[in-house]
């Protein structure tokens, strides 16, 4: 299995509050990503990086923010949570050789309540 | 924009059976097609990588093809066993996109009776 932690694994938290999630790779891949999935529109992408600090917007990137200060770590913040945030957060990795890029790796997921 | 469709959304075969998952994408540009799997819970577990150059793609007993001129990408899995009970997802990345940024398709909830 790729080298990817995502914590925390279980968060509740109540509307209107800061939170933060955190991916960590050991796999020191280029390209980080933050996913959610939620049933009836799967998983969409919200932010991604393509190396230290240097991130991008995705999808459904309204109300996250991300940062990346080590090649290591991906953080995605929720500003200020509402209950449409209630989700299931993926990170992913992957990287590029010879041009192509290879595979994706996703983490385990964090389930995130908004109440 | 990009649209990935996995239909059906869900099938059942008996232990045995040889299993066909469908994936299809409205823009043929694309850069490479990836095939995961989910399990109730779970993170999404890669199974197979297609690039664009490709026309198939072989682990074990799963084969996938890919077709971009049609749009579509077939994953079979062989003889089938309760334990490929799962969600089976497939992912395009655009082609120029910065990033191996993926689309997925909703995917197909696979059940395996023994």
């Amino acid at each position: 299995d790729a080298g990817i932690t995502q914590s925390p694994r279980h968060k509740v938290t109540e509307t209107g509050t800061p939170v933060t999630l955190r991916c960590h790779q050991t796999e020191n891949h280029r390209y980080m990503y933050w996913y959610r999935q939620d049933p009836g529109h799967g998983l969409r992408l919200i932010h991604y990086s393509y190396g230290v600090k240097d991130t991008d917007k995705g999808e459904v990137s309204d109300g996250y923010s991300v940062s990346r200060s080590k090649t290591e770590d991906f953080l995605l913040t929720l500003e200020s949570a509402t209950s449409s945030q209630t989700s299931v957060y993926f990170c992913a990795i992957s990287e590029a050789k010879t041009g192509l890029f290879t595979e994706a790796f996703f983490g385990q997921g964090t389930r995130l309540t908004v109440v | 924009k990009q649209e990935v469709t996995q239909i059906p959304a869900a099938l059942s075969v008996p232990e045995g059976e040889n299993l066909v998952l469908n994936c299809s994408f409205t823009d043929s540009a694309i850069y490479n097609l990836q095939w995961f799997r989910q399990d109730p819970g779970k993170g999404l577990t890669s199974l197979l990588l297609i690039q664009s150059s490709q026309r198939e793609q072989t682990s074990g007993r799963l084969n996938a093809s890919l077709d971009k001129s049609s749009g579509r990408s077939t994953l079979y899995i062989a003889a089938s066993q309760p334990g490929d009970s799962a969600t089976y997802l497939c992912a395009v990345t655009r082609i120029k996109a910065a990033g191996n940024k993926l689309t997925f398709g909703g995917g197909t909830r696979v059940l395996v009776k023994p």
